[in-house]
């Protein structure tokens, strides 16, 4: 069963404007959130990250929201550029990294 | 420079046959991941160690063995019993099993192939 779910594949935005990831879960036992770019060919890094104790949290242009009640959190990128077009993944998690789930992945497309 | 590497990049199997993708870290992190990633499906645990000498199923664990004898190295073996082995497969560490601690970091990956 998906616990983590991405409901939009792709995404594509003007150059200077803002991207709208979002990504919904399942599981109110999941206290902690993290988003993730991955790059063809290569593997996903870390972008942002937030605990369910908090609302937002904002990292220079990422700013994630989380949204407890509807289980729902998101990623906005303020400008979006496009060396951000990747595909971006949502991940939820209990305390331990073995519990973590992830959502399929949005693939974002900036253009120029 | 730290990091995981994972080899080979891309890799074929016969029929049959077991694999074993490799994975090394120098980071120093204590716990390592494999996951595997199939078209349109999100990153899906196989297994994960926090200690050298011990490992723990992950969802899709069937199919697949590891060890965990030296802390830079865990191995995966895909084994003939995996029935659809085509996929590609990302290894990750992080300094300890909790999550708050320290986001993972991962590898490049391996794409393995049936011929």
């Amino acid at each position: 069963d998906q616990q983590v779910k991405q409901n939009s594949p792709s995404l594509s935005v003007q150059e200077g404007r803002i991207s709208i990831l979002n990504c919904d879960y399942t599981n109110s036992m999941f206290d902690y959130f993290l988003w993730y770019k991955k790059y063809p060919a290569e593997g996903p890094t870390f972008l942002i990250s937030i605990s369910s104790i908090k609302d937002k949290n904002e990292d220079g242009r990422f700013t994630v929201f989380l949204n407890k009640s509807a289980k729902h959190l998101s990623l906005h990128i303020v400008p979006s550029q496009p060396g951000d077009s990747a595909v971006y993944f949502c991940a939820a998690s209990r305390i331990s990294v073995g519990d973590m789930r992830f959502g399929a992945g949005t693939r974002l497309t900036v253009k120029p | 420079d730290g990091g995981i590497t994972q080899s080979p990049k891309y890799l074929f199997r016969k029929e049959g046959q077991n694999v074993t993708l490799s994975c090394e870290q120098n980071l120093n992190h204590d716990a390592m991941y494999w996951y595997r990633q199939d078209p349109g499906q999100g990153l899906r645990l196989i297994y994960y160690s926090q200690i050298v000498n011990d490992f723990q199923k992950g969802d899709i664990a069937e199919g697949y063995s590891v060890s965990r004898e030296k802390k830079e190295s865990f191995p995966l073996t895909v084994t003939s019993a995996q029935k659809n082995p085509t996929a590609f497969y990302l290894c990750a560490s992080s300094r300890t099993g909790r999550v708050t601690d320290q986001p993972q970091h991962f590898g490049d990956g391996t794409r393995l192939s049936i011929l």
